[in-house]
């Protein structure tokens, strides 16, 4: 398996502009998680879809970022517009979750999202 | 607030050497798990530690947990350089809990 792949692994753009983040979670994973890491906040909680559906999205900071999972193999995480102060690091992961406990969960490499 | 916190924040032994992290946290668990970070890359699973566990092995990591002061400590004996890395402790909320809450890590530095 080729383990979560994460796209772009590098991401810079400019104030103002849409970003787009991918993800293709591990096949046979019923669940996905959004995780921002920053040196000074560490590893954030954005999102957690169970079998695609959106479970809990408290994490998500502002309206300007919105998530969504199309399908089992695949999720988007968008920021519209974007903010220096977004800069940051996302991870994608996603675990298989059997009656809703969190056993394991597998990361995605991440990608480094520079916001000038 | 985090639900877990490593300590100490970063560690600098010498190759051949035994690291230990320790992790506090606040709230009732089912299990507790640690995590490796290297540098620029995700976190990748050690080892999973249930809360009616008191000790588990894996390879030359030891974990242990003492749930009553809320605690857990990684142990790498026979440290190496490939060892260097980020080091992360993540809790749940509980049984049926799906959210893992991770701390802001140990960084280890093994030097050769």
């Amino acid at each position: 398996d080729a383990g979560v792949i994460q796209s772009p692994r590098h991401e810079v753009t400019e104030m103002g502009q849409e970003v787009t983040l991918r993800c293709k979670p591990i096949s046979g994973h019923n669940s996905l998680f959004w995780y921002r890491q920053t040196m000074m906040r560490g590893l954030e909680l954005l999102i957690y879809f169970n079998n695609n559906v959106p479970i809990d999205d408290s994490g998500m900071p502002e309206d300007r970022f919105s998530a969504k999972m199309p399908n089992a193999s695949f999720s988007t995480l968008k920021i519209q517009p974007s903010e220096p102060r977004d800069s940051a690091v996302y991870f994608c992961a996603s675990s298989f979750v059997p009656g809703g406990t969190n056993e394991k969960l597998f990361f995605g490499s991440g990608t480094q999202l520079s916001v000038l | 607030s985090q639900q877990g916190e490593e300590d100490p924040q970063a560690l600098s032994i010498q190759e051949g050497e035994n690291a230990t992290m320790n992790c506090s946290y606040k709230t009732s668990i089912n299990n507790l798990q640690w995590y490796r970070q290297n540098s620029g890359r995700g976190l990748v699973h050690l080892i999973l530690i249930r809360s009616n566990e008191r000790e588990k092995h894996s390879g030359r990591l030891r974990v242990t947990l003492d749930t009553s002061k809320k605690s857990s400590s990684l142990l790498i004996t026979a440290s190496r350089a490939a060892d260097t890395a980020s080091y992360f402790c993540a809790t749940d909320r509980g049984a049926g809990s799906y959210q893992l809450t991770f701390g802001k890590g140990t960084k280890l530095s093994v030097i050769p």
